[in-house]
């Protein structure tokens, strides 16, 4: 079975800019979480989507935005970049949200805002 | 509150020994998980172990194991036998069934195993 499939691995964004970053996940799953982890910092839960709907939000702002596909691989937009927005975001896939045990994420995206 | 609380920024361990790491953790609710996640400099977080609040006996698997003392609400992980791959930052997180499907994590502790 595949795994979870994060792109791009690295990108510089300049400050204001959009950005799409994209999850593939992991084969016979159907949710997808993304998190965000600052430098020397744990991840800190973004949203996830289950079943292609929003199912839960941490304490980001509106600019942070989704989407699920039916496939269920996921997409995560963030507007109006900014240089705190600088970290790896991490996509975590798992069944039914996760409350089967086991959550397999992926190996991040670097975001550099500049 | 710290939701996890990992208080070992760093931790040094001899190869072939044993080590543990600290996890403390502050929740109401009953029903809850807890994990523990290895991430090696190349990112990707690596699911080690899981305990749920109700489970009677502490997890294994291969070398980890999950001391689970419930009523003191800590989940310390220990690691048998390292090995110079173990060598990476450990996350211990939380699901509270009640509060959502998020995982919260704590800061970490960076391991570091010397030959």
């Amino acid at each position: 079975e595949t795994g979870v499939t994060q792109s791009p691995t690295h990108l510089i964004k300049t400050r204001g800019q959009q950005v799409t970053l994209r999850c593939s996940s992991q084969s016979g799953h159907n949710t997808v979480s993304w998190y965000q982890q600052a430098l020397g910092q744990g991840p800190q839960f973004i949203f996830q989507y289950y079943r292609e709907e929003e199912n839960g939000r941490g304490n980001f702002p509106p600019r942070f935005s989704g989407l699920q596909f039916p496939n269920y691989s996921s997409e995560l937009n963030v507007n109006a970049l900014e240089l705190d927005d600088s970290a790896l975001y991490l996509c975590a896939s798992s069944l039914d949200r996760g409350r089967v045990r086991g959550y397999t994420f992926g190996s991040g995206t670097r975001l550099t805002v500049v | 509150a710290q939701k996890i609380t990992q208080t070992q920024p760093g931790m040094f361990v001899q190869e072939k020994e044993a080590v543990t790491l600290d996890c403390t953790y502050d929740t109401s609710d009953p029903s809850y998980g807890l994990f523990w996640y290895k991430q090696p400099s190349s990112g990707e977080m690596i699911f080690l172990i899981y305990q749920g609040s109700y489970d009677q006996q502490n997890a294994t698997e291969g070398r980890y194991s999950l001391n689970f003392q419930k009523a003191r609400k800590s989940a310390n992980l220990v690691i048998s036998a390292s090995q110079l791959g173990d060598s990476a930052m450990y996350f211990c997180a939380m699901r509270e069934d009640n509060a959502g499907n998020m995982l919260t994590f704590g800061g970490g502790t960076r391991l570091m195993v010397k030959p």
